[in-house]
């Protein structure tokens, strides 16, 4: 089974910071890795798909790198309604998630 | 506008089987490109992969659950089903069903979640 890793577990950030995310996987995905936003009580949301293509509606602070092992997802910007965790997720071989970023106020 | 939505008893008794539908609105089952998955999500905690299923009836399941999970299509209805047998503490969770998109493997649209308990 692949599986999948984040850094930082938890990432404390003001309103206008920029903020990167990483996912690793254990073996080579290609591009085949999504991010996902998740608020308290709610299901995840899809921001990017295929590692760096921005889900229809999501703000273009958003963005996403990588390919094989290596991800990152970036907020140019951060704006209050984007603390939330966050988690990535493969789809190269069955879906396996990422245990999760939780952004969260400085 | 694609919709789902889970519906299923929020209480089990351990050891019995756990039985949760998918209604889906928007979209046709029976349309080739797309497969329906069932993720858990244990409070507090990360979210895994439970398995899914293509208009086929082909499915995949995880493989820590494979032994006591099915995952079926009611095509007429418009539905998708997972029923998880011997159930135990350990499968209390919000359980979400979501569409997956095959080309890219992400999972676009999802179900509000429901919350099942395992009672001893």
């Amino acid at each position: 089974d692949i599986q999948m890793t984040q850094s930082p577990s938890f990432v404390s950030a003001s309103v206008g910071d920029r903020v990167t995310i990483t996912c690793r996987a254990s073996q080579g995905i290609r591009g085949m890795l999504a991010w996902y936003q998740q608020k308290p009580g709610k299901a995840p949301r899809l921001l990017i798909y295929a590692a760096s293509s921005l889900q229809s509606g999501v703000p273009s602070r958003f963005s996403g790198s990588g390919f094989g092992t290596d991800f990152t997802l970036t907020i140019s910007s951060l704006q209050p309604e984007d603390f939330a965790i966050y988690f990535c997720q493969q789809g190269y071989s069955f879906l396996t998630f990422g245990p999760g970023t939780t952004v969260d106020v400085k | 506008q694609v919709q789902l939505q889970e519906s299923g008893p929020g209480l089990v008794k351990a050891s019995q089987t756990l039985s949760l539908t998918c209604s889906v609105s928007g979209d046709s089952l029976s349309r080739g490109g797309y497969y329906w998955n069932w993720i858990r999500q244990h409070p507090g905690r990360g979210l895994e992969w439970i398995g899914n299923i293509i208009y086929s009836g082909t499915t995949s399941y995880n493989t820590s659950l494979k032994s006591r999970l099915t995952i079926s299509l009611d095509m007429s209805k418009n539905q998708f089903s997972l029923n998880l047998s011997s159930v135990t503490a350990a499968d209390s969770a919000v359980y979400y069903c979501a569409r997956g998109v095959a080309a890219v493997a992400d999972l676009d649209y999802w179900g509000q979640g429901t919350l099942v308990t395992v009672s001893s």
